[in-house]
């Protein structure tokens, strides 16, 4: 069964500590990975697709690069202001995107 | 452009009531979707339209959930009767014919349904 899982659930960082955000699938002929972000009582905000292993996006202080198997969101430096939710999701079938569950991101002063 | 516009932004009903979300998808998009947020399933398809007709109601979880898009700049969710479990937030999107094979869906800002 085609699946999208992300992790780390909640990730709490401080002001400027880089880390990264993992999205897993197995969709079998993948199409497109998109990456979103989502505030409180929002709705999710299109960040960037990803099409092919190897592809690297960057925009400001967040870059996605893609494998075969999974994604990665890396934040670099962050600040308060990327705190939010990060989505991962894949599309399944002709016009269908499944979404994982989200890494809730908490960036601290 | 405005973006999906959705309305209410906020629903309290009781049980048994029917409820009616709206969405506004953005002007020339040719797909619409409705997708329901929970904490336990995240974010689910419920039903999707391609100029105006419903291509996969399969997500829709009762007989419950009608959803309908009378034109292209319109299309209604309708819960009859609701029920408790029905609460959660409620999202619309919106993209362009997909011909490349991975268009972007863009957002509305949701509405949050209560269900008493």
């Amino acid at each position: 069964e085609d699946q999208v899982t992300q992790s780390p659930e909640a990730l709490r960082l401080q002001e400027g500590e880089s880390s990264s955000l993992n999205c897993s699938y197995t969709v079998s002929g993948l199409r497109g990975l998109f990456w979103y972000r989502q505030d409180p009582g929002k709705g999710p905000e299109f960040l960037f697709t990803l099409y092919s292993a190897g592809e690297e996006k960057e925009k400001e202080r967040l870059k996605a690069t893609l494998t075969k198997k999974e994604s990665f969101l890396h934040i670099t430096a962050p600040k308060p202001e990327d705190s939010a939710t990060y989505l991962c999701a894949v599309y399944v079938g002709y016009s269908t995107l499944t979404f994982g569950k989200g890494t809730m991101l908490l960036v601290s002063p | 452009d405005a973006g999906v516009i959705q309305s209410p932004r906020h629903e309290v009903t009781e049980m048994g009531q029917e409820v009616t979300l709206r969405c506004k998808p953005i002007s020339g998009h040719d797909y619409l979707f409705w997708y329901r947020q929970t904490m336990m399933r995240g974010l689910e398809l419920l039903i999707y339209f391609n100029n105006n007709v419903p291509i996969d109601d399969s997500g829709m979880p009762e007989d419950r959930f009608s959803a309908k898009m009378p034109n292209a700049s319109f299309s209604t969710l309708k819960i009859q009767p609701s029920e408790p479990r029905d609460s959660a937030v409620y999202f619309c999107a919106s993209s362009l014919a997909v011909t490349s094979g991975a268009e972007t869906q863009y957002f509305g800002p949701g509405t949050r349904l209560l269900v008493l």
